[in-house]
């Protein structure tokens, strides 16, 4: 069964670093989410791709973070510098393309503690 | 935007009982609402969903209710299992898979 894949898995950091994760959808799906789920919270939306294209980064955090899909398939979230707040597990998901609404699958996650 | 609410935080039951969780949604646009359910460490999984064109939709031991009048959904577990334990997430998205989550429900079976 296809998945998606997030690397690392697990990331401490010191605050003022840099962090990337990596997110690999599943092969064919054209929609790419990034998600920032606070420890008993539900997954709050950072960024949305179509392809390569940004659909929505309303309410990612744009001074310290950043997200890219070059070829349209994976994808790196970045944040520089870290802070303390940032601490939580950032999910990737995706979805196939067309006229939505569709299942968006998710993988494992990154869970980044700063320190 | 849309804001999706979620009742109760945390259920616990007897091992054999029901489990209901109910989510209402603010916006009329959201045509699709799906639950996850997220065991510790792991991302949420897709365990049932429900389009706007329908009233109700079955899974073995799961089952989902939409009420579109009300803007409410709801989640069904019977004859719960200890693995049943977990977190469940109701959502609700747009057209465009703006999806929005409820708080989380944390499920407790007890055996």
């Amino acid at each position: 069964e296809a998945e998606v894949a997030q690397s690392p898995r697990y990331k401490i950091t010191e605050k003022s670093q840099a962090v990337a994760f990596w997110c690999d959808p599943i092969s064919g799906h054209a929609t790419l989410y990034w998600y920032r789920q606070i420890l008993g919270q539900g997954p709050e939306l950072l960024v949305q791709f179509q392809d390569e294209s940004v659909v929505d980064d309303s309410q990612l955090p744009k001074d310290r973070f950043s997200a890219e899909r070059l070829k349209g398939v994976d994808s790196t979230l970045k944040i520089q510098p870290a802070e303390l707040g940032d601490s939580a597990m950032y999910l990737c998901a995706s979805s196939p393309q067309g006229p939505g609404p569709y299942e968006q699958y998710f993988g494992p996650g990154t869970r980044l503690t700063v320190t | 935007g849309e804001n999706v609410e979620q009742h109760p935080s945390t259920l616990s039951v007897q091992e054999g009982d029901s489990a209901v969780i109910k989510c209402t949604y603010s916006d009329s646009a959201s045509n699709y609402f799906p639950w996850y359910k997220q065991e510790l460490g792991k991302g949420p999984q897709l365990i049932i969903d429900i389009r706007s064109n329908v009233g109700e939709k079955k899974d073995q031991r799961i089952a989902v209710t939409l009420n579109k009048t009300a803007k409410h959904f709801s989640l069904h577990i019977t004859e719960t299992q200890p693995e049943d334990s977990a977190v469940y997430f109701c959502a609700a998205t747009r057209f465009i898979n703006d999806m929005r989550f409820g708080a989380g429900t944390r499920l407790t079976v007890k055996p």
